[in-house]
């Protein structure tokens, strides 16, 4: 079955980077992109950006596009997302999910950035 | 301020039926398809309607989904106390070049 597992919760300072990591397994990891979506507490669905599991290639939120950048490593069936420059509204939880649609998620990473 | 607008909230009784809507402009709803997610209290969401109105495998087909020019909507019959979650519609939008998201309908099952 498809699965996607994320790496552990994470707290940084204001201004530090943060890269969380998505392991695929169950299907082709180079016939679907994986897309992040991020939930800050109590609020709703916010779309990052999506990368191509076949090349690599991304489109990023226009809102965040000078501070996140999405890369994979197909050799471990992996995606990962960085962001930099954090503040403390980045605090949330990140999500992967499958391709465009979104028809499998990982659990979940909690961000937490404070001082 | 979400793209697409959901009501806040929406309640029913077990057995009964509920809709929920998504509102949204040309750019998105209008010229793209419509997907539903169901997030249930401590969890990841999950898809629940693709393509408008297609169920993927394993969703009941107590969910149906349906749009209609600018407007989405999903609608849960025969209500149980499980359905009680999150529901967001999203789509792409040809504007922001970006997929978007409703901001979310908190179903209440009294």
């Amino acid at each position: 079955q498809v699965q996607l597992v994320q790496s552990g919760a994470e707290v940084k300072k204001p201004g530090a980077s943060v890269k969380v990591s998505c392991k695929a397994s169950g299907y082709t990891f180079t016939s679907y992109g994986v897309s992040w979506v991020r939930q800050a507490p109590g609020q709703g669905l916010e779309w990052m950006g999506w990368i191509s599991g076949y090349n690599g290639n991304t489109d990023y939120a226009q809102n965040l596009q000078d501070r996140v950048t999405m890369t994979i490593d197909t050799s471990t069936n992996t995606s990962y997302m960085e962001l930099r420059s954090l503040r403390y509204d980045d605090t949330a939880v990140y999500y992967c999910a499958r391709g465009s649609w979104h028809d499998s998620w990982g659990q979940g990473t909690l961000v937490t950035v404070s001082s | 301020q979400s793209v697409l607008t959901q009501p806040p909230s929406a309640s029913g009784t077990p057995g009964q039926r509920v809709t929920i809507s998504c509102s949204g402009h040309s750019s998105n709803i209008g010229n793209n398809v419509v997907n539903w997610y169901q997030q249930l209290p401590g969890a990841a969401p999950k898809l629940l309607i693709f393509s408008n109105s297609q169920r993927p495998s394993g969703v009941p087909d107590r969910f149906s989904g349906s749009k209609s020019g600018t407007s989405a909507s999903l609608a849960i019959s025969g209500l149980q106390s499980e359905d009680e979650a999150d529901y967001y519609c999203g789509t792409w939008d040809d504007s922001l070049n970006g997929r978007v998201f409703g901001g979310g309908t908190k179903l209440t099952v009294l």
